[in-house]
């Protein structure tokens, strides 16, 4: 009973280098997200998936690409860090659109500082 | 477009005091409501939601009631203890093309014995 688990948890990057995060939820939901969440600011959206092969724009999705190529799994990934990418991120994934299936389960985070 | 305002923190209670965090929004149609809280650490975990005009949601003694009227969604406690110690974030999701959650800036909250 996992739940929606994040990959890797800390991370440090050099300005420039690439990574990717990964999400992954057990929970056979169809949509899935990516937030950053930054001081005083709350949580921002980046990409969203509304089911397997599919990917939208959220708020802030300058900087970053994502990928849902397994209906369980969704990709964040970072071709060149900026140190304005330093954040905590969080992923998300909800059952359906559905007005009983509406609330979002969330990933414990992953802390990235880009130096 | 959809937005969320949290009333600005932080907030310093004593413990046994009563709650309130203010929740306004601005939405077309009937959104869902959701009070998620993020313990220290933590990812966020829902803790009470409400899907139509004057539905009230409750979990571990907090309240909020959907507000068509106002468009307000306030938390309360009666009696706060330290372990609510967290930060407390007011979201929707849109009635139609609700495929994205809007979320306010998040209100943190400290209780001192």
């Amino acid at each position: 009973n996992a739940g929606v688990t994040q990959t890797p948890k800390f991370r440090v990057l050099k300005t420039g280098q690439s990574m990717t995060l990964l999400c992954a939820q057990d929970m056979n939901h169809e949509y899935m997200y990516w937030y950053r969440q930054d001081p005083g600011m709350g949580l921002r959206l980046i990409h969203y998936s509304v089911g397997e092969g599919t990917t939208a724009k959220g708020e802030v999705p300058d900087g970053y690409n994502v990928s849902r190529l397994k209906k369980q799994n969704f990709l964040l990934g970072l071709e060149s860090a900026a140190p304005s990418q330093t954040s905590v991120y969080f992923c998300a994934s909800r059952r359906d659109s559905s007005w009983m299936h509406t609330e979002a389960f969330f990933g414990q985070g992953t802390r990235l500082t880009v130096v | 477009g959809d937005s969320v305002t949290q009333m600005e923190g932080p907030v310093t209670l004593s413990e046994e005091a009563f709650l309130t965090i203010n929740c306004t929004y601005t939405a077309t149609g009937y959104p869902s409501l959701f009070w998620y809280v993020q313990y220290p650490g933590e990812g966020l975990q829902l803790l009470l939601k409400a899907t139509k005009a004057d539905d009230k949601g409750s979990n571990k003694g907090f309240e909020a009631t959907y507000r068509k009227e106002t468009t307000s969604f306030h938390l309360e406690k009666g009696s706060v203890q330290v372990s609510d110690s967290a930060v407390y974030f007011c979201a929707l999701s849109e009635q139609f093309g609700n495929e994205k959650l809007t979320f306010g800036t998040g209100t943190r909250l400290t209780i001192i014995p």
